[in-house]
């Protein structure tokens, strides 16, 4: 099964700070990775898939990029709506950890 | 708009089956690839498993496979989810959501049911 480690597992940032949340994958994955943010008590929600295509009604400070087996989400200027915890998840195949195990932007 | 809601909160004993209910209104089940993730608490998120419509195939994880089984009833456009011989390490919120796939690939998830809370203990 293809393995996913996000780094860091923890991020401590300021509202209007640009902020960077890494995915790596075991194997290439080729562009087949999504981002979701969850907050407390909420089901996840789908910022990004295909790697850098952002969702419809994503606002446009989120982005995406890396291809293989490297991957970025960047907040480029973090709103207080933006803290949460964020999730990287492969879909080149089936598996029971295909999610990353998760970073959380907290207030600093 | 898809809407995706589950039923309520379930408490089970060891040993137990439960089977959790997400009901689709917007749209139809039966267009849907809708799959099935669960969170245990403070934990990341696990894929169970999931129905792929292009070859009319349930897909399951497989750390799952043999205890769980997903069915749909498209005549009310309600799926289910259900597990069995559970452990405490089951008690988790299980999610249901709809799956778009990328070419020959696995799915991502756009939609999203609330959750339901499945609490294993004796």
């Amino acid at each position: 099964d293809i393995q996913m480690t996000q780094s860091p597992s923890t991020l401590s940032a300021s509202v209007g700070d640009r902020v960077t949340i890494t995915c790596r994958a075991s194997q290439s994955i080729s562009r087949w990775l999504a981002w979701y943010q969850q907050k407390p008590g909420e089901a996840p929600k789908v910022l990004i898939y295909k790697a850098s295509t952002l969702e419809r009604g994503v606002p446009s400070r989120f982005s995406g990029g890396g291809s293989g087996t490297e991957f970025t989400l960047t907040i480029s200027s973090l709103q207080p709506d933006d803290f949460a915890t964020y999730y990287c998840q492969q879909y080149k195949s089936y598996s029971a950890e295909a999610f990353g195990q998760g970073t959380k932007v907290e207030i600093k | 708009q898809v809407q995706l809601v589950q039923s309520g909160a379930e408490v089970k004993k060891p040993g137990a089956s439960v089977k959790v209910s997400c009901k689709v209104s917007g749209y139809m089940l039966s267009k849907l690839s809708m799959h099935w993730v669960r969170q245990a608490p403070g934990k990341g998120l696990e894929w169970m498993g999931g129905f792929d419509p292009g070859d009319g195939e349930t897909i399951y994880a497989q750390k799952f496979q043999g205890r769980v089984t997903v069915t749909e009833d498209t005549s009310t456009d309600t799926a289910y989810m259900e597990l069995s011989s559970l452990r405490s390490e089951d008690t988790a919120v299980y999610f249901c959501a709809t799956g778009i796939m990328g070419v020959g690939t696995a799915y991502y998830f756009d939609y999203w049911g609330q959750g339901t809370l499945v609490t294993v203990s004796s």
